[in-house]
């Protein structure tokens, strides 16, 4: 079935360097990309998305780069400051039944920021 | 903004009881959806609710039912709680596109921690 794969589970990084979560998927039909940060008892947020007819975006120290061909998609966050401490989530749109997308989100990538 | 809002946000059941977790959204979404949350495995959709009046299964449907009340609120029940549905239960909402939920933002709520002893 459809999966994703979300790679590393963990990430620790001193505050300022970058930090790099790689997902791969496994339905070329998928053609939506959401990023989600989780912080500790809260529900996850939305911090970006991309879609399937763009490559890159960016948002301030936040960026997503997608490949369609070799179907990974990436969450690169610069300037890292303890506040990005959290658990990240990447997500896939690939078709259900009833013309249904579902969102298939990846294990998660806890990252931690040292000052 | 309140978004979406669930409660209880905490609840401890026997094996057997029944609950209903309740899930309220503020933004006029169409689409409404329940996920259990399981450490190292992200979360998996157990119900969704494209638009007021329909319900449909998601991926991992069994020992729960929903009811869509309105177009705000979405409701989760599970009849006789088993061990195995100790977890983490999020709703979401989401605009509609096209007359199916689909590439659009998924909006959480704060999360519901249900133990079952």
């Amino acid at each position: 079935g459809e999966n994703v794969e979300q790679h590393p589970s963990t990430l620790s990084v001193q505050e300022g360097d970058s930090a790099v979560i790689k997902c791969t998927y496994s339905d070329s039909a998928s053609n939506y990309f959401p990023w989600y940060k989780q912080e500790l008892g809260k529900g996850p947020q939305l911090i970006i998305d991309i879609r399937s007819n763009v490559g890159e975006k960016k948002d301030q120290r936040i960026a997503v780069t997608l490949n369609k061909t070799a179907k990974h998609f990436s969450l690169h966050i610069t300037e890292t400051q303890p506040e990005d401490s959290a658990v990240y989530f990447c997500a896939a749109f690939t078709p259900f039944s009833g013309g249904y997308n579902k969102l298939i989100f990846g294990a998660g990538t806890r990252l931690a920021v040292h000052p | 903004n309140a978004g979406v809002t669930q409660t209880p946000k905490f609840q401890v059941l026997k094996t057997g009881q029944s609950m209903t977790l309740q899930c309220a959204q503020d933004m006029n979404h169409n689409s409404m959806y329940w996920y259990r949350q399981d450490p190292g495995m992200g979360l998996r959709l157990i119900y969704y609710s494209a638009s007021e009046g329909t319900t449909d299964k998601g991926e991992v449907p069994n020992g729960y039912n929903v009811s869509r009340l309105n177009k705000r609120e979405f409701s989760l029940r599970l009849e006789s709680a088993a061990p195995s549905q100790t977890s983490v239960y999020f709703c979401a909402s989401s605009s509609l596109t096209g007359g199916v939920p689909s590439n659009q933002p998924q909006h959480f709520g704060d999360g519901t921690r249900l133990s079952i002893l």
